[in-house]
C-alpha cells in the first residue's frame, strides 16, 4: 500500500544512547517532517524538507538531526537520547497540499 | 508565532447526540486549515482542507466549517465508530501548526 512507513515502531533506549527513526514515502511527495507527540502538548514540528537537498529546523530541533537521503527517505537521529525525547514521533510527506499531509504509524521511543 | 487552540479537550457523546468541535487560530498568511482524525496507535488521518472563510466541507456526518479567526467540526448523529481524537492544523508557508486535539467518544 502507498504511503508513509517509518521503523522501528517501538524502541527502549537508555540515556546517552544514540539511534536514527528511519521514514520512507512512495508517493513521490517533495517535502517531508518529523513531528513528536507528546500528551497535552499536540504534534511540534521538529524538522522539515521542502525538497531533496534542503532541511530546516522546526519548533523544537534541539537534540536532533535529519538526514534527506533521497526523495524518498527523511531520517530522525538522537546523537545522545536524554529522557525528555520520551515520546511518539512521527513522519509525514506532502505534495499537494490540498490533501494536506499523510502521516507514517509513528515510533513510540521511550529513554530511561 | 502561529497558533492553534481546540476546545474542549474531551468531548463525550451518547449515540445520535449531535455536537461540535472549536478551532481557534492565529496565523500569518494562513494557507490552509486542516482537520484530521487521529485514532489510538496510529498516525493522523486526512479529513479536510479549509481555505477562505465561508467555506464548508462535508463528509458522512462531519462537516467542517471555516471564519476569520476560526473553524468548527460540527458531528451530526455520532455513533461510536466516531470515537477519536479530532487534530485542527493550519498551514503558513510548508509547515502545519497543529492544536492539541480534542478526544471524543461516543457511547452506544
Amino acid at each position: 500500500n502507498a504511503g508513509v512507513t517509518q521503523t522501528p515502531k517501538f524502541q527502549v533506549l537508555k540515556t546517552g544512547q544514540s539511534m536514527t527513526l528511519q521514514c520512507a514515502q512512495d508517493m513521490n511527495h517533495n517535502s517531508m517532517y518529523w513531528y513528536r507527540q507528546d500528551p497535552g502538548m499536540g504534534l511540534r514540528l521538529i524538522y522539515y524538507s521542502a525538497s531533496e537537498g534542503t532541511t530546516d529546523k522546526g519548533e523544537v530541533p534541539n537534540g536532533y538531526n535529519v538526514s534527506r537521503l533521497n526523495k524518498r527517505e527523511f531520517s530522525l537521529r538522537l546523537e545522545s537520547a536524554a529522557p525528555s525525547q520520551t515520546s511518539v514521533y512521527f513522519c509525514a510527506s506532502s505534495g499537494d497540499t490540498v490533501y494536506g499531509y499523510t502521516f507514517g504509524s509513528g515510533t513510540r521511543l521511550t529513554v530511561v | 508565532e502561529d497558533q492553534v487552540t481546540q476546545s474542549p479537550e474531551a468531548l463525550r457523546l451518547q449515540e445520535g447526540e449531535s455536537s461540535s468541535l472549536n478551532c481557534s487560530y492565529t496565523v500569518s498568511g494562513l494557507r490552509g486549515l486542516f482537520w484530521y482524525r487521529q485514532d489510538p496507535g496510529k498516525g493522523p488521518e486526512f479529513l479536510f482542507t479549509l481555505y477562505s472563510a465561508g467555506e464548508e466541507k462535508e463528509k458522512e456526518r462531519l462537516k467542517a466549517t471555516l471564519t476569520k479567526k476560526e473553524s468548527f467540526l460540527h458531528i451530526t448523529a455520532p455513533k461510536p465508530e466516531d470515537s477519536a481524537t479530532y487534530l485542527c492544523a493550519v498551514q503558513a508557508g510548508y509547515k502545519l501548526s497543529f492544536g492539541a486535539g480534542t478526544t471524543v467518544t461516543v457511547r452506544a
